[in-house]
């Protein structure tokens, strides 16, 4: 079964700084990616995907993330953070031949101002 | 607004209760899944239905079933309740069968009291 590891459970950023959040995975062949962002009280939201072609993905909300392959690594970045990207983020996991997503533990985003 | 709609927002019941939990699917897509977001075991995946049959089965207790409807919508039913099995819970409903984006909705709170 697929693993997905988001290092941090908290990170805080300052308004305007850069927001990097990691996320590995453990498979033996390329899997699909995807970043979800969650609000209070809301339900999931996708972000962005990776499936297949260019590495560098670019979601909503001037997110974008880049497939590792050598690193099995996913991280999620941001230019300049705004105070609205306060949320929990989560990092999922499928593979390509399953139905079955994954999902890492989540990583808090604060932004202060 | 994703699409998907779960009723009720709130659920207040008692240990050794059954519950139903509704989901109604984004127009046009064919698979539902359901999860459990917990604070100790973070997000899980219970179980996905696409087009009326079961497709994949993860962390769902026995005490838990559910089905798909030939309107596509879907119930989590809950029996026997325990006092671990307050958490929130999401549907979610993608296009297709494998390795499509997941839309969620805004999820069921389940209290046992």
């Amino acid at each position: 079964a697929q693993s997905v590891t988001q290092l941090g459970s908290h990170v805080s950023v300052s308004e305007g700084a850069l927001v990097l959040l990691r996320c590995n995975y453990s498979s033996s062949v390329p899997p699909y990616l995807f970043w979800y962002v969650q609000y209070p009280n809301q339900g999931l939201q996708l972000l962005l995907k990776y499936t297949t072609g260019a590495t560098l993905v670019k979601g909503i909300n001037g997110f974008e993330a880049e497939f590792k392959k050598s690193e099995t690594s996913f991280h999620l970045t941001k230019p300049s953070a705004h105070m609205s990207d306060a949320a929990e983020y989560f990092c999922a996991v499928s593979e390509n031949t399953g139905n079955q997503f994954y999902f890492g533990t989540g990583t808090s985003l604060t932004v202060i101002p | 607004d994703s699409g998907v709609t779960q009723t009720p927002k709130h659920l207040i019941t008692a240990t050794g209760q059954r519950v139903t939990l509704r989901c109604s699917p984004r127009s046009g897509d064919l698979s539902v899944y359901w999860y459990q977001q917990s604070l100790d075991q973070g997000l899980q995946f219970l179980i996905q239905y696409y087009n009326g049959e079961e497709r994949a089965k993860g962390n769902i207790l026995e005490r838990f079933s559910a089905q798909q409807f030939p309107d596509l919508h879907s119930e989590l039913n809950l029996s026997s309740l325990e006092l671990g099995d307050s958490a929130l819970y999401f549907c979610a409903s993608s296009a297709g069968a494998v390795n499509q984006p997941q839309h969620f909705g805004d999820g069921t709170r389940l209290s046992i009291l």
